[in-house]
């Protein structure tokens, strides 16, 4: 079945930092979402990709949607502690359904 | 607001005890998704609707049931057969065609406790 890996599991980084983390899949998507997490809450939507090739930015977040098709990138800049949480990658179940697929997540923890 | 929402925040049952969360949205998304998620872990798909009177299992149904008799509302029930019951409970919802028919919007999430 359609797997998600994420990569780091998790990381430690001081704040005013760059974070680069990225999400590969054993399939083809059309669709790539990256969502965040905070603790104890519903994870929210930061960028959607339609396209192969893709470079999106949501203020300090860049998502690229890997020519491939098969992964995506997500760059925080300059992180502040408020960026501390999970970050999810999501892509469309290719069994039909409007289910979604999500990777393991990649915990951020900012160091002040 | 458009938005969904979950209740309560926090709950609380004995073991043995059928409980009922809550999850309406009024963002007229014809989908709505029930998923669980254990501490440190990804999100796992329990059952999903993609329209009022019908609804699918999804990877982990066992011990839940739901109902889907409104647009706006899906309710998820936790039975007594569920092993293991305490964890995050969060709901989704989505359209079912256009542009941003793959695009999933959470509630806030039920934490739920089984004593």
């Amino acid at each position: 079945g359609q797997q998600l890996n994420q990569s780091p599991q998790s990381m430690f980084i001081q704040e005013g930092e760059d974070v680069s983390m990225n999400c590969t899949s054993s399939s083809i998507f059309n669709t790539w979402l990256w969502y965040k997490q905070d603790p104890g809450e519903g994870p929210v939507l930061l960028i959607a990709l339609y396209k192969a090739g893709e470079l999106t930015s949501n203020g300090r977040l860049t998502a690229q949607f890997g020519i491939t098709r098969k992964d995506s990138f997500l760059n925080i800049s300059a992180s502040i502690p408020s960026d501390v949480g999970i970050y999810f990658c999501a892509g469309p179940f290719t069994g039909g359904g409007n289910k979604l697929t999500f990777g393991t997540g990649t915990q951020l923890k900012v160091e002040l | 607001d458009g938005g969904i929402t979950q209740s309560p925040k926090y709950l609380f049952r004995k073991e043995g005890q059928n409980v009922t969360l809550s999850c309406e949205q009024n963002l007229n998304h014809d989908a709505m998704y029930w998923y669980r998620q254990d501490p440190g872990q990804g999100l796992r798909l329990i059952y999903y609707s993609q329209i009022v009177n019908d609804f699918q299992k999804g990877d982990i149904a066992e011990g839940y049931s739901v109902s889907r008799e409104k647009k706006e509302s899906f309710p998820l029930t936790v039975t007594s057969a569920q092993k293991n019951p305490t964890a995050f409970y969060l709901c989704a919802s989505s359209q079912t065609s256009g542009g941003d028919a793959d695009t999933q919007y959470f509630g806030p999430g039920t934490r739920l406790t089984v004593l």
